[in-house]
């Protein structure tokens, strides 16, 4: 069971807006820096954004983070075929010295 | 553009220890600012990190695998290398090499492929 809540999936037809929460805690996404992952179909994980909101060079404005409290978000506006995928918020936890932690991960399916 | 790619075995016996490598191109794992790191994601299932290792600032383990790792550099090939002892099935996954920003704040980029590493006999 992982240390990160999110929902197991999600769904939207092409250009809705989608939600996915991390829900977490105060040795983890409370005081430490969350990052979220992309994994499509058959390929490794890709960094999505980093730093709670930040995006790599080459990842569209579609894709929003956000951090409240113990709770981190990612907001795709505008739905894409092509963001059928598996999506991973990633933080650092203090409880037990310092480690990464993920979350469960959940499957976005595009209707 | 920095690439890593896992080598190693992709059957490991019950009871026996599991060896990767990842080669590390376009980067130096020599560079004092990354960690360089494994994740693994049993088939089906969610990703787990397994552990990182920097050239000049040690390692750090998963604690839940720390009694049956162990994670080395080797600046001379810019390679660096994951043991885990005593596998058993539940070890059986996708192993992914990545780069590490930085520990306790950074993120994991890029990533490996991913090579599959079944426990079986």
């Amino acid at each position: 069971q992982s240390v990160l809540t999110q929902p197991p999936s999600v769904s939207a037809a092409p250009g809705q807006r989608v939600t996915i929460s991390c829900s977490g805690g105060t040795s983890n996404i409370r005081n430490n820096l969350v990052s979220w992952y992309q994994q499509l179909p058959g390929t490794a994980p890709k960094v999505l954004l980093y730093e709670n909101d930040k995006r790599p060079s080459g990842i569209p404005n579609r894709f929003l983070g956000s951090k409240f409290g113990a709770s981190a978000t990612l907001v795709i506006t505008a739905v894409e075929t092509g963001d059928e995928a598996h999506y991973y918020c990633a933080t650092w936890d203090n409880s037990l010295g310092v480690e990464v932690v993920f979350g469960g991960g959940t499957k976005l399916t595009v209707l | 553009q920095v690439q890593l790619q896992e080598s190693g075995p992709g059957l490991v016996k019950p009871s026996e220890t599991l060896s990767l490598t990842c080669t590390v191109s376009d980067d130096s794992v020599s560079r004092a600012s990354y960690y360089w790191s494994w994740i693994r994601q049993p088939p089906g299932k969610g990703l787990e990190w397994i552990g990182s290792v920097s050239n000049t600032a040690g390692t750090y383990y998963n604690p839940s695998l720390k009694s049956r790792i162990t994670m080395s550099v080797d600046t001379s090939k810019d390679q660096f290398s994951l043991k885990l002892t005593s596998v058993t099935a539940a070890d059986t996954a996708v192993y992914y090499c990545a780069r590490l920003s930085g520990f306790s704040w950074g993120w994991f980029d890029p990533w490996g492929q991913g090579t599959l590493v079944t426990v079986s006999s």
